[in-house]
């Protein structure tokens, strides 16, 4: 199957600092990659869309300045928490969809972000 | 809006068991597709199965099969012969077949595997 690699896997930083988190899809080109929120214990949240070369796509209620996502290319997403508060400090997933006609998001095996 | 339904937080399967979990969605759409992933704690989600809504017959991986009912919006998973790498949390999820690719998922049913 296709591989997404997430990189840092665990990530401890200061409040106030920022964060950049890699989501590369290894084996595949990814037009489409997305970024969620885990909670302990809840399902995953959508956080946006992104699509090689254009700007993502934001769910609501989702900070666009906190969150800035940047698809620069078809096997490259990264993630960067702006300004990281303890309340930031959660677990982040990336997936990524093959191709045109791919139908099957394939993840990232996440990034536990502390803020202390 | 579409919205999907996992009623069960936890089951429990002893070893080698039969265990069907649950999903209902909703949806005013004809064409789609629907899932199942796995969530071991290691929290690397994985593909279990998938479904086409336009296919009648049910998908099948293995120890792992769905009953699919289109008329009734449910999307049950049926593993047999459980085993104790089964225990994870346990996702549904839909999607449209065109326009946005994005998922909507369940809230996921924690699946103890008993020795």
């Amino acid at each position: 199957g296709a591989v997404v690699s997430q990189h840092p896997s665990w990530v401890i930083c200061k409040s106030g600092t920022s964060v950049k988190i890699e989501c590369r899809s290894l084996d595949f080109q990814a037009t489409t990659m997305f970024w969620y929120r885990q909670f302990p214990k809840q399902s995953l949240m959508l956080m946006a869309t992104s699509n090689e070369g254009s700007k993502a796509t934001y769910e609501q209620g989702v900070e666009k300045d906190k969150f800035l996502i940047n698809h620069a290319s078809l096997t490259l997403s990264t993630l960067t928490v702006t300004s990281a508060h303890p309340e930031d400090s959660s677990f982040y997933i990336c997936s990524a969809k093959a191709g045109l006609g791919g139908n099957i998001q394939y993840f990232g095996a996440g990034t536990r972000l502390s803020v202390l | 809006a579409q919205t999907v339904t996992q009623s069960q937080p936890e089951m429990s399967v002893q070893e080698a068991e039969t265990v069907t979990l649950s999903c209902t969605y909703d949806t005013s759409e004809s064409d789609y597709y629907l899932f199942w992933y796995k969530q071991p704690p290691s929290r690397q989600m994985i593909l279990v199965i998938r479904q086409e809504a336009y296919k009648q017959q049910n998908a099948t991986e293995n120890r792992f099969s769905v009953n699919f009912q289109k008329a009734a919006k449910s999307f049950s998973l049926k593993i047999s012969d459980s085993q104790l790498g089964d225990a994870a949390m346990y996702f549904c999820a839909y999607r449209r077949q065109s326009g946005t690719y994005k998922y909507i998922f369940g809230t996921g049913t924690r699946l103890k595997v008993l020795a």
